[in-house]
């Protein structure tokens, strides 16, 4: 089956660690993204990614990092300097960036900052 | 001001009523989407607009651009409807990053 898969659905860590977050897709799709979802809030942009080997700042980048290797594949690593971490984080990707084209989100990942 | 606004933030309502949700913003779009997220946190693409309206099964979307209005409709409600409805749009200007989103609704379809 096609589709957008997150792991883990949960997650915890200890304040002062780096974590990585995965998302991975076979969809084919160009473009990629990284959300924060936090309770009361929508979704805020983290991260793009247009194509292989690019990636851009969302609105909310500082503390975070990624990287796009491979099409099918874009983690996001959640730093020590991100201040407020405990989210629901969520992938997307699209055919592809800077069109109206329709976003697949992944199931999402829970992570916990203890 | 947040540029995408919804209402009702909360919806309860009995099955089988017909549902209304609102989605206001302020900026020019090239598209609308609407989105479902149920407990568990996944979400669902539900509607892509850019004019007019749209309807799949007991879901019917439409879309004001003049007013910069849209409108998510539910037929026959269902408790399985029950979720947060995401209104989320794409800022015109050609720009290649992702979407801008409301906060949400929370409906809930009592049996």
């Amino acid at each position: 089956d096609g589709g957008i898969t997150q792991s883990p659905k949960y997650l915890f860590r200890k304040e002062g660690q780096n974590v990585t977050l995965s998302c991975e897709q076979n969809l084919n799709h160009d473009a990629m993204y990284w959300y924060r979802q936090d309770p009361g809030q929508g979704l805020r942009l983290i991260y793009y990614s247009q194509i292989v080997n690019d990636f851009q700042k969302g609105d909310i980048a500082e503390g975070y990092s990624v990287s796009r290797e491979k099409k099918e594949s874009f983690p996001l690593t959640v730093t020590s300097a991100q201040k407020n971490p405990t989210a629901f984080y969520l992938c997307a990707s699209s055919i592809a960036a800077g069109r109206a084209d329709t976003q697949y989100f992944g199931p999402g990942t829970r992570l916990t900052v203890l | 001001k947040n540029e995408v606004e919804q209402s009702p933030q909360n919806l309860t309502a009995q099955e089988g009523e017909f549902i209304t949700i609102n989605c206001s913003y302020s900026v020019g779009i090239s598209a609308l989407h609407w989105l479902q997220q149920h407990p568990g946190g996944g979400i669902v693409s539900l509607f892509m607009l850019s004019s007019g309206k749209k309807k799949h099964g007991r879901l019917i979307a439409t879309i004001n651009i003049q007013e910069k209005h849209s409108s998510l409709h539910i037929t026959a409600s269902h408790p399985r409807d029950s979720a947060v409805y995401i209104c989320a749009v794409r800022t015109s200007g050609g720009g290649a990053d992702g979407l801008t989103f409301g906060k949400g609704t929370h409906l809930i379809i009592q049996p």
